[in-house]
């Protein structure tokens, strides 16, 4: 079965420095998203793309977040200037157009800011 | 705004046993789509059940069935005969559309005794 692939697994940054996760969403899918989890916390969303452009986004995207799709099969969310605030769990997920299919999700990025 | 509520934040069970996990949910919105997901301790997030906002039917889905009470806004998810493997959290979303974004639960861990 086609999956949502996330790398790395775990990341470990500087304060201070940009970081770069990597999602490679199901091949056939149109929409795609992320998501970050705080330990013990609920999933929170940060953005939605869609047609190469951002459809959606959360209040905790701000300008140190970025997305992009490079070609045809990456999605990649940057941050520009980590805080120690982002250290969380990140998840890239994907989704068909049809409403009764739901978001596939990557296993996550654990990002931890030092 | 869209909001879901879990308010068992732990919740134990004894193996071969049914248990019922709560969902009520909050929306002024005609059409939504209502999402389960299991999150072992490994991190990655499964998607277990669907249910449609205009489904009549309760959506099952081998041990897993959802008690959906479109009037009282609830979505319980019912595991039956519980297995060990079902000890995770399990976390309740729903979306408004397709390819909107999903809002979460906070989450009810689900401890399975032998």
């Amino acid at each position: 079965e086609p999956e949502v692939t996330q790398t790395p697994s775990h990341q470990v940054t500087q304060m201070g420095q940009e970081v770069i996760l990597r999602c490679v969403p199901i091949s056939n899918h149109l929409y795609f998203y992320w998501y970050r989890q705080i330990l013990g916390q609920k999933v929170e969303f940060l953005v939605s793309f869609y047609n190469n452009e951002i459809s959606e986004k959360s209040e905790i995207f701000d300008d140190q977040f970025s997305v992009e799709r490079p070609d045809g099969s990456n999605f990649t969310l940057k941050i520009r200037s980590t805080k120690l605030e982002d250290s969380a769990m990140y998840f890239c997920a994907s989704s068909s157009d049809r409403e009764d299919q739901p978001q596939h999700f990557g296993d996550g990025t654990r990002l931890s800011i030092l | 705004a869209q909001k879901i509520t879990q308010t068992q934040p732990g919740m134990f069970v004894q193996e071969k046993e049914a248990v019922t996990l709560d969902c009520t949910y909050d929306t002024s919105d005609q059409s939504y789509g209502l999402f389960w997901y299991k999150q072992p301790s490994s991190g990655e997030m499964i998607f277990l059940i669907y249910q449609g906002s205009y489904d009549e039917q309760n959506a099952t889905e081998g041990r897993y069935s959802l008690n959906f009470q479109k009037a009282r806004k609830s979505a319980n998810l019912v595991i039956s005969a519980s297995q060990l493997g079902d000890s995770a959290m399990y976390f309740c979303a729903m979306r408004k559309d397709r390819g909107q974004n999903f809002v979460f639960g906070p989450g009810t861990r689900l401890s399975v005794l032998p």
